[in-house]
Order: C-alpha cells, then structure tokens, then sequence
C-alpha cells in the first residue's frame, strides 16, 4: 500500500497541459526531495525530475516540479502523444527508513 | 554510461526462493555516493520498493518484505544479488534493480538508471 497518493488517471488534448499531483505526509514529502518518474509502456519507468524541480540532462523543460508542504507536482506542457505513459513520485521517507513511490497516475493525451 | 541488468530464473515454485542478480556496467559498485536498489511491479500495478545495499554492505528494507529478502553485493564481481525466501503468487512480478542516488546530505534520493526489468512468475 503506498503512502504517497496521486490520481488515478489525467488526460488533455494535444499541446495542452496536465498537471499531476502526489500528496505525503511529514515523514516523506515533507522533509525530503521528490523525484518524479515516467514509465512508458512495457518499459522501465525513467527519471523525470529529482530534487523536487531538477531535471537530468536530456529531459525537456515542457516537464516541471515543484513542491509545496507535504505534497509535490508534476506539470507537462504542450502535451505529445508520446507522452502517454504512467507517472510516478517518489521520495525517501523517514519513519520507513525506505523510498516510498505513488500510486502512479495515467495520462492520455485525447 | 551507467548501465544494469537483471538475470535468474523466470519461474519459481511456491514456497522456494527467488534469486536476481544485477549486473553494473560503466561505474564501479564501490564508487560514489550510490546505493543500488530493487524494485518491483507486479502487473498493471504500481511500483514497490524492495530495498537497497552500499558497497560496503550495508542495507534497508522494505518493512513489508523485510522478514523474506536479502539483498547482498560482489565488489568484485560489480554485480548485487536479491533473494526473496518463502514465495507465493503474490510475489510475481516484475523486478528491476537501479542505482539509488543520494549525492550528499543536503540532496535528494532517486533512482537512476534502472534495468530493463525482468518477470518472476510464481507457479507449480
């Protein structure tokens, strides 16, 4: 059962922009950095964004994260049906002693 | 470039033991200020973390998992190793291994990069 919660599914038209939201409590989000990853299908999920908003090289700036209390977001603009994947947050969570992912979230491009 | 790859038996019986390997590729397991780590995925379903191991042997668990799993490295072989005792159908799934990083104190965790995974099946 996971401790961070994201929705289940979004969806938007091409070009447009989606949102994604990942909600943690004070052991996780809120005192550790969020990374955000990004599984298309039948493959292994990638990195996305790490350090709450950092982006390793080779990822466009249409993907953005920031964070806020005890929750982070994940922000896609000028949506591509290339970005049709699942997307999940993670972080590292203090009463765990262990990373601790979201429950992923769906996005369809229309 | 950092690369890992998972290796072992697709399919085990219920009740035996699951054992992967992780291969590393293009930086030395001991270097760094890496931690290596499994994850799982059973299908259609969401990421779990199973654990992570230093170089030096060192290692978290999964609160959940952690009463059935090992996970252990060979320095010198620049590979790390699960087993996962006692299985049932519910640990079929697929398994991953990828580099946990965390620079230095004040940074992060993520995990980067990750293998292309590998199916366990539990069955008779």
């Amino acid at each position: 059962q996971s401790v961070l919660t994201q929705p289940p599914s979004v969806s938007a038209a091409p070009g447009q922009r989606v949102t994604i939201s990942c909600s943690g409590s004070s052991f996780n989000i809120g005192n550790n950095y969020v990374s955000w990853y990004q599984q298309l299908p039948g493959t292994a999920p990638k990195v996305l964004i790490y350090d709450n908003d950092r982006r390793p090289s080779g990822i466009p700036d249409r993907f953005s994260g920031s964070k806020f209390g005890t929750s982070a977001t994940l922000g896609i603009t000028g949506l591509q049906t290339g970005d049709e994947a699942d997307y999940y947050c993670g972080t590292w969570d203090s009463s765990l002693s262990g990373y601790v992912f979201g429950t992923g979230t769906k996005v369809t491009v229309l | 470039q950092v690369q890992l790859q998972e290796s072992g038996p697709g399919l085990v019986k219920p009740s035996q033991t699951l054992s992967l390997t992780c291969s590393v590729s293009g930086v030395s397991i001991s270097s760094g200020s890496y931690y290596w780590s499994w994850i799982r995925q059973p299908a259609g379903k969401g990421l779990e973390w199973i654990g992570r191991i230093y170089s030096s042997g060192t290692t978290n668990y999964n609160p959940s998992l952690k009463s059935r799993v090992t996970i252990s490295v060979d320095t010198s072989k620049n590979q790390f190793s699960l087993r996962l005792r006692s299985v049932t159908a519910t640990d079929t799934a697929v398994y991953y291994c990828a580099r946990l990083l965390h620079p230095d104190i004040s940074a992060g965790w993520w995990l980067d990069p990750w293998g292309q995974g590998t199916l366990v099946t539990v069955s008779s």
